[in-house]
C-alpha cells in the first residue's frame, strides 16, 4: 500500500511570493492534516480536511489555505511569503473517524529567501 | 492556549534498560494521546495511542495516562540503539481542533 506522497520535497522561493503544496493521501484515507515544523515551534497544525471540507483550523493566517479534492488529494497554498514561513511542511492522511491516528509523507522543505 | 509540554533531553539510556518519557497537557478537556518517534531526518510515525487512564502495552512500549494529573508518560523496555530518536507527545483537545504536539524528547539509547 503506497503511503502518502508530498511534492515537491523541496523548493526555494523569494519573500512575496507564492507556493502551492500537494498531498496524496493513502488510498482509502479521507483525512488530510496539514502540519508546519520549525526548530523553535515544532510542529503545529495548519487544518484538516475531510470529504472536501475544512474540518479544523489551527491558529496560523489566512495567507495560509488549503483544499481537498473528491479524490481525497489536497493542496496548501501560501501566499506573500515571508523569512518565516521557511519550514518543513507535513501532510498526513488517516482515516476521517480516527483523527490523531496520523501517517506522515516525507515533507515539503521550503526555505523562502 | 492549549499547550504539551515535554523535556526536550536529550535523554541519555544505556542499552537494555527502560527509557521514561514524560509529557504533560493543559487542556483538561483533551480526550485523545500520541507517541510519535521521529528520527533524525524523517517525518513523525505513530507508535502508541491511548484514549482511558491506566497503562497500554504494545510490545516493549507503554503508555500510561492519569488524566487527573494531566500526565501521559512512555516508558521503552529493553531499549534499543534503534530507539534513538525524538519522541513526540500529542493531544486532541476537548475542541475541534487537531493534534496538539509537544516539542518532543530527544532520546540517546547508549549501547
Amino acid at each position: 500500500k503506497a503511503g502518502v506522497t508530498q511534492t515537491p520535497r523541496y523548493l526555494i522561493k523569494t519573500r512575496g511570493q507564492q507556493v502551492t503544496l500537494s498531498c496524496s493521501p493513502i488510498s482509502g484515507h479521507r483525512s488530510v492534516s496539514w502540519y508546519q515544523q520549525t526548530p523553535g515551534q515544532g510542529l503545529q497544525f495548519l487544518f484538516e480536511y475531510f470529504s472536501e471540507t475544512q474540518r479544523n483550523k489551527g491558529n496560523f493566517p489566512g495567507r495560509f489555505s488549503g483544499r481537498q479534492f473528491s479524490n481525497s488529494r489536497s493542496e496548501m497554498n501560501v501566499s506573500t511569503l515571508e523569512l518565516g514561513d521557511s519550514a518543513l511542511y507535513l501532510c498526513a492522511s488517516s482515516l476521517g473517524s480516527r483523527v490523531g491516528e496520523l501517517f506522515f509523507g516525507e515533507g515539503s522543505r521550503l526555505t523562502v529567501l | 492556549q492549549k499547550e504539551v509540554e515535554q523535556n526536550s533531553g536529550p535523554l541519555s539510556v544505556p542499552e537494555g534498560a527502560i527509557a521514561s518519557l514524560n509529557c504533560t497537557y493543559s487542556d483538561r478537556g483533551s480526550q485523545s494521546f500520541f507517541w510519535y518517534r521521529q528520527y533524525s531526518g524523517k517525518s513523525p510515525e505513530l507508535i502508541m495511542f491511548i484514549y482511558s487512564n491506566g497503562d497500554k502495552e504494545d510490545g516493549r512500549f507503554t503508555a500510561q495516562l492519569n488524566k487527573a494529573s494531566q500526565y501521559v508518560s512512555l516508558l521503552i523496555r529493553d531499549s534499543q540503539p534503534s530507539d534513538s530518536a525524538t519522541y513526540l507527545c500529542a493531544v486532541i483537545g476537548g475542541g475541534a481542533d487537531g493534534l496538539t504536539f509537544g516539542k518532543g524528547t530527544h532520546l540517546i539509547i547508549q549501547p
